[in-house]
């Protein structure tokens, strides 16, 4: 129990487009989504947390008009990666509580590489 | 606010061999859960353990083990007849306060190779 999906896997796009994350929890209802990035050989560093019905809240230094996150309901957050450039490129995973033992569950993360 | 060391960055063990795996934390709250993560080149994390600050017992699973140890502010891991498929890098984690909806601090990982 306690799944997070997460969607795509892999995304390539385009200098200047902008690519959605989806995370989903599949089996409990998800309050709160906390979104990480993880560039390569570091490690994770949360950019934001969302909270279902109300606005995300944004790490310092993360550009909250480039990551737009939004929770709209218990189920489902999203992250859009806005005007994407090369340094944007970079794994993200996003992770949610779930108030069982375990305490978070991660999605499987999203490595996106913009060219 | 909290912050988490894994001052070992790469270690390679043969096959067989137990190996440690250290992790030391900062928080100025009593109440905190420590986990580790384990992150195949796959990337997705897979969760190995959660423990409360209010538990100071050790715990084995299998060939898996932690040390925690308040006095030191020490969370150490530890794998007894390391296999091939350990081969990964290994994130310690701590998150303060209590209810489980705080944020989730990691360290810089520890990547562990398994040489056959």
């Amino acid at each position: 129990g306690a799944v997070v999906s997460q969607h795509p896997s892999r995304v390539i796009c385009k200098s200047g487009t902008s690519v959605k994350i989806e995370c989903r929890s599949l089996d409990f209802q998800a309050t709160t989504m906390f979104w990480y990035r993880q560039f390569p050989k570091q490690s994770l560093m949360l950019m934001a947390t969302s909270n279902e019905g109300s606005k995300a809240t944004y790490e310092q230094g993360v550009e909250k008009d480039k990551f737009l996150i939004n929770h709209a309901s218990l189920t489902l957050s999203t992250l859009t990666v806005t005007s994407a450039h090369p340094e944007d490129s970079s794994f993200y995973i996003c992770s949610a509580p779930t108030g069982r033992n375990y305490g978070y569950t991660f999605g499987s993360g999203t490595r996106l590489t913009v060219v | 606010a909290q912050k988490v060391t894994q001052a070992q960055t790469e270690i390679s063990v043969v096959e067989k061999e137990d190996v440690t795996l250290d992790c030391v934390y900062e928080t100025r709250d009593t109440t905190y859960y420590l986990f580790w993560y384990k992150q195949p080149p796959s990337g997705e994390l897979v969760f190995l353990i959660r423990r409360n600050s209010f538990d100071e017992q050790n715990e084995i699973s299998g060939r898996y083990s932690w040390n925690f140890q308040k006095s030191t502010s020490s969370f150490n891991f530890t794998i007894t007849a390391s296999q091939v498929v350990d081969s990964a890098v290994y994130f310690c984690a701590l998150s303060e306060g209590y209810g489980g909806y705080q944020k989730v601090t990691f360290g810089t990982g520890t990547k562990l190779q398994v040489i056959p």
